[in-house]
């Protein structure tokens, strides 16, 4: 079936490195993706999205990047922080029954910052 | 207010138990959904409400039993669970399923089932 994954479950960065983070998908129809952060003992936390006709999309320290051809995005922190220090999650908008759009998470990243 | 509330942050609970856990918004929205997320593993979707009305059921085991008694309150009602219900069950609402649909999730109850 259609599915939404990432590569590397575990990514670990020195405090002041940039870090990358990818994620796969197979639906080409796809037509939203979202990012979450999932810090210890909370619920997700929407970070940035973006469109499928956009390749890039930029936030505060945080760039999305979308590659339709190889259905490919990633997620780019600028300088990571301690506070970075999480699990990321893309996430795929997809159109259920009701005409809801409800996401699709993928499995999820752990970020590891080290001082 | 830009938060969603869930209450307990804690549960554990014998099998014969029944038990309810609680969500609570305040920012207008109109959609609200429950999810169960296991240890290291993505939120999985379980009911959604929209306009306080059931519209997505993720064929969840009657056990657990959703209410949205207004548009603020979620509940999630539990009897009989077995152990391997035991995870994070988390709260979220959005302004509507729209397509650019934000959702904003609650801490979570943790639940254990004994």
């Amino acid at each position: 079936g259609e599915s939404v994954g990432l590569h590397l479950p575990t990514l670990s960065v020195q405090e002041g490195d940039n870090s990358i983070i990818n994620c796969a998908y197979s639906n080409s129809a796809s037509d939203y993706f979202i990012w979450y952060k999932q810090e210890s003992g909370k619920g997700p936390q929407f970070i940035i999205d973006i469109r499928s006709n956009m390749d890039k999309r930029q936030g505060q320290r945080v760039t999305v990047l979308l590659n339709k051809t190889v259905k490919h995005l990633s997620l780019q922190i600028a300088a990571t922080q301690p506070g970075d220090s999480a699990v990321y999650f893309c996430a795929e908008n997809r159109l259920r029954s009701g005409g809801s759009y409800i996401p699709t998470f993928g499995r999820g990243t752990s970020l590891i910052v080290h001082p | 207010d830009t938060e969603v509330t869930q209450t307990p942050k804690h549960l554990v609970m014998g099998m014969t138990n029944k038990k309810s856990l609680k969500c609570e918004q305040h920012m207008g929205h109109r959609a609200m959904y429950w999810y169960k997320q296991k240890a290291k593993k993505p939120p999985e979707l379980m009911f959604v409400y929209s306009y306080e009305k059931l519209s997505i059921n993720e064929s969840v085991p009657s056990r657990f039993s959703p209410e949205c008694p207004n548009s603020s309150l979620l509940n999630l009602h539990l009897h009989a669970l077995q152990p391997e219900d035991s995870a994070l069950y988390l709260c979220a609402s959005s302004h509507s399923g729209s397509f650019r649909n934000e959702q904003f999730f609650g801490p979570g109850t943790r639940l254990t089932v004994l």
